[in-house]
C-alpha cells in the first residue's frame, strides 16, 4: 500500500531556531500534500493545502510567514517553522493524496520548543 | 460550512464486546468518507474508505457504514481487542480536495 514517510518524527530545539520536517510519498506521486497541526487531545487542524509546483494555501490564522511550505518534487514537501516559539510546540502531522482516492498521512512529528 | 461530529467522545468496553462508533456531518455532498486510527503520539492509519455511492466497506472485523441523506456513518468493530484501543476519527471529504475530521472517539478496551 501507499506510505507517507514524515521525519523527523520528534525535535527539540531552542527557541528562536527553525525547523524543517519532510513529508515524503514514498511509492506513489503525490500532486497535492497536507499539513496539519495537533494539540494534545484534539482533532487535526489543517494548516495549509500544498500543490507541487504553485504555493501553498493557508488556511485562516496560519501564518504563511511563520510556516515555509515548499512542495518541490511529486514525491517531497517540506515544513518550515521559522523562528519557532514555545507556542510552537505541537504534534504536526503531514499527509497525501492519491489522485481521487485515500488520503494517506505521515507518523507525525513531534515538536518542542524550549 | 461542512461540521463532522463524532458520539460518544469516549468510550471504555470489556474486551469481546462488539461497539459501534458514530460520525454525524451536517453537509451530505460529500466526494467520500473515511475512518482513521490514531496511537497516542502517532500519525493517522486509514481503516476504511467509503465512496460516496457506496453503503458501506468491511475489513476483517471492521464494517463502516454511510448514510448520506442523513448525514451519518458508523464503524463497527467487531470482537474488540486491546489493541484496538485507540482514537478513532472520521473524515468527510467534498468534490474538492477539502476534508474536514470530526474530534474524534477515544477508545480503551480493557483486557
Amino acid at each position: 500500500g501507499a506510505v507517507v514517510s514524515q521525519h523527523p518524527s520528534r525535535v527539540i530545539c531552542k527557541s528562536g531556531t527553525s525547523v524543517k520536517i519532510e513529508c515524503r510519498s514514498l511509492d506513489f506521486q503525490a500532486t497535492t500534500m497536507f499539513w496539519y497541526r495537533q494539540f494534545p487531545k484534539q482533532s487535526l487542524m489543517l494548516m495549509a493545502t500544498s500543490n507541487e509546483g504553485s504555493k501553498a494555501t493557508y488556511e485562516q490564522g496560519v501564518e504563511k510567514d511563520k510556516f515555509l511550505i515548499n512542495h518541490a518534487s511529486l514525491t517531497l514537501s517540506t515544513l518550515t517553522v521559522t523562528s519557532a516559539h514555545p507556542e510552537d510546540s505541537s504534534f504536526y502531522i503531514c499527509s497525501a493524496i492519491r489522485t481521487g482516492e485515500k488520503l494517506f498521512f505521515g507518523s507525525g512529528t513531534q515538536l518542542s520548543v524550549l | 460550512k461542512q461540521e463532522v461530529t463524532q458520539i460518544p467522545a469516549a468510550l471504555s468496553v470489556p474486551e469481546g464486546e462488539n461497539l459501534v462508533l458514530n460520525c454525524s456531518f451536517t453537509d451530505s455532498a460529500i466526494y467520500n468518507l473515511q475512518w482513521f486510527r490514531q496511537d497516542p503520539g502517532k500519525g493517522l492509519t486509514s481503516l476504511l474508505l467509503i465512496q460516496s455511492s457506496q453503503r458501506e466497506q468491511t475489513s476483517g472485523r471492521l464494517n463502516a457504514s454511510l448514510d448520506k441523506s442523513s448525514g451519518r456513518s458508523t464503524l463497527y468493530i467487531a470482537a474488540s481487542q486491546p489493541g484496538d484501543s485507540a482514537t478513532y476519527l472520521c473524515a468527510v471529504r467534498d468534490y474538492g480536495q477539502n476534508f474536514v475530521f470530526g474530534p474524534g472517539t477515544r477508545l480503551s478496551v480493557l483486557p
